[in-house]
């Protein structure tokens, strides 16, 4: 089975401080991504990765930078928190053009 | 990007029922995914399926990608059914994902 983590399910942080989210998988895919989920607006993706040290912007990379150092994990990094980034941080896996994986999420909430 | 439309966006069922989700896509995709979120938030895969039908259980799916549109079937429902139902289509490497359906299962 396929599975991929996140390093924390909860977390409070306060504005303007940094954060790391951190996502790990277990099953040498290529690609990885990450999404914010929002009431009434889906999952919105954020960056997404290709490869080691490659990243590609998604729809929403404002205010976010990524790190890929290892194959199996995929870091999110808000460089100074804000309010508007309160909000549920969902990672997924996937092979090559196939099907993705997701991780149990993490809810941030930026005071 | 890719447009993806649910219908409908919410939806009661009666324990025992059945039900038909809806997922329109803008233009061709190269892959077609249904997830189920459960109450917790994590996004459960249920059919990665391009094109043609697959059936697990009371779930079945059903992709028409000549003319984009995807069909997820639920019968005989269960209140473990209820969350909210997710497509998602890929283009360019890309996933791009619909606002969802959100389904309540009464007993």
């Amino acid at each position: 089975d396929v599975k991929v983590t996140q390093s924390s399910r909860y977390l409070v942080k306060r504005t303007g401080e940094k954060v790391f989210l951190e996502c790990v998988q277990d099953m040498d895919h290529e690609n990885m991504f990450w999404y914010r989920q929002d009431p009434g607006l889906g999952l919105r993706l954020i960056y997404f990765s290709y490869d080691v040290k490659m990243k590609e912007k998604g729809d929403i990379p404002e205010g976010y930078s990524v790190s890929r150092e290892k194959k199996e994990r995929f870091s999110l990094i808000l460089e100074s928190a804000s309010t508007n980034q309160t909000s549920m941080y969902l990672c997924a896996s996937s092979s090559r053009r196939y099907e993705q994986y997701f991780g149990p999420g993490t809810r941030l909430t930026v005071t | 990007g890719i447009q993806v439309e649910q219908s409908p966006p919410d939806l009661i069922l009666q324990e025992g029922a059945n039900s038909t989700l809806r997922c329109n896509f803008s233009d061709s995709v190269n892959n077609l995914q249904w997830f189920h979120q459960n109450p917790w938030g994590q996004l459960i895969n249920l059919f990665y399926i391009p094109s043609g039908t697959k059936q697990n259980g009371r779930l079945s799916a059903t992709t028409v990608a000549t003319e984009r549109y995807s069909l997820l079937y639920i019968s005989s429902s269960q209140t473990t059914d209820s969350g909210v139902y997710f497509c998602a289509v890929e283009s360019g490497n890309q996933f791009y994902f619909g606002t969802g359906t959100s389904l309540t299962v009464i007993p």
